[in-house]
């Protein structure tokens, strides 16, 4: 595996259920980002890891928990969502949250679907 | 507030070139990225900009003044392949990159 990996690729639940997802980076990053993208626009900024410490949450609802076991996994699990929360789920992962170019690789996203 | 602008969708045809502009307004400024997105896939980054002037890559070059707030993404010698989404992004004073909408970017044979 190279890059960034995200499992699973698509995802449908009820409101009800609870999930995670997972993300994966082989590049020897040190930070690890969740963002939300919603059909047209912007990417919503809802975690970051930087040497496994969380540094930034955006104001994001308590039913999104991001969880950063070590510098290579990040997982987002969901618990009662709503189905305004349906939107591509991207992770990505750079050197280190600091200054710099610090490129932002990203995976190809967990498609989710709330019914 | 912060803001990034671009169009919403441009349509080009191949072996043209075409303009992505991108005007901004945040808090600070510590560079500016174009990343390329097609439909259903992961970002893929293109280039990074963080002082004035143009920056060459092959087929795309990016261009940057910060007095103006403004960037601009060229693409030549089109190819069916480039139809995607080009998102720009700044990063404001907190290290924070701001992303605009994207322009999704149709060609035409």
């Amino acid at each position: 595996e190279t890059g960034v990996t995200q499992t699973p690729r698509h995802l449908v639940m009820g409101m009800t259920n609870k999930k995670s997802l997972k993300c994966e980076q082989h590049l020897g990053h040190n930070a690890m980002y969740w963002y939300k993208q919603s059909a047209k626009k912007p990417l919503e900024l809802m975690f970051v890891y930087n040497f496994k410490e969380q540094t930034e949450n955006n104001s994001v609802p308590s039913r999104f928990s991001p969880e950063c076991p070590n510098s290579s996994h990040l997982f987002l699990h969901l618990h009662t969502l709503q189905p305004e929360d349906s939107a591509l789920y991207l992770c990505a992962s750079s050197q280190d949250a600091g200054g710099g170019p610090d490129t932002q690789y990203f995976g190809p996203g967990t498609r989710l679907t709330v019914l | 507030g912060q803001n990034i602008d671009q169009p919403t969708e441009m349509t080009a045809t191949e072996g043209a070139i075409v303009q992505i502009n991108c005007t901004y307004q945040t808090s600070g400024f510590n560079g500016l990225f174009w990343y390329q997105q097609h439909a259903g896939e992961a970002p893929t980054f293109l280039s990074y900009n963080v002082l004035d002037g143009l920056e060459e890559k092959g087929r795309f070059s990016s261009f940057l003044s910060r007095s103006k707030g403004y960037s601009y993404l060229l693409l030549k010698e089109l190819q069916m392949k480039d139809s995607a989404s080009y998102l720009c992004a700044v990063r404001d004073d907190n290290y924070q990159l701001i992303w605009g909408a994207g322009t999704k970017l149709i060609i035409k044979p």
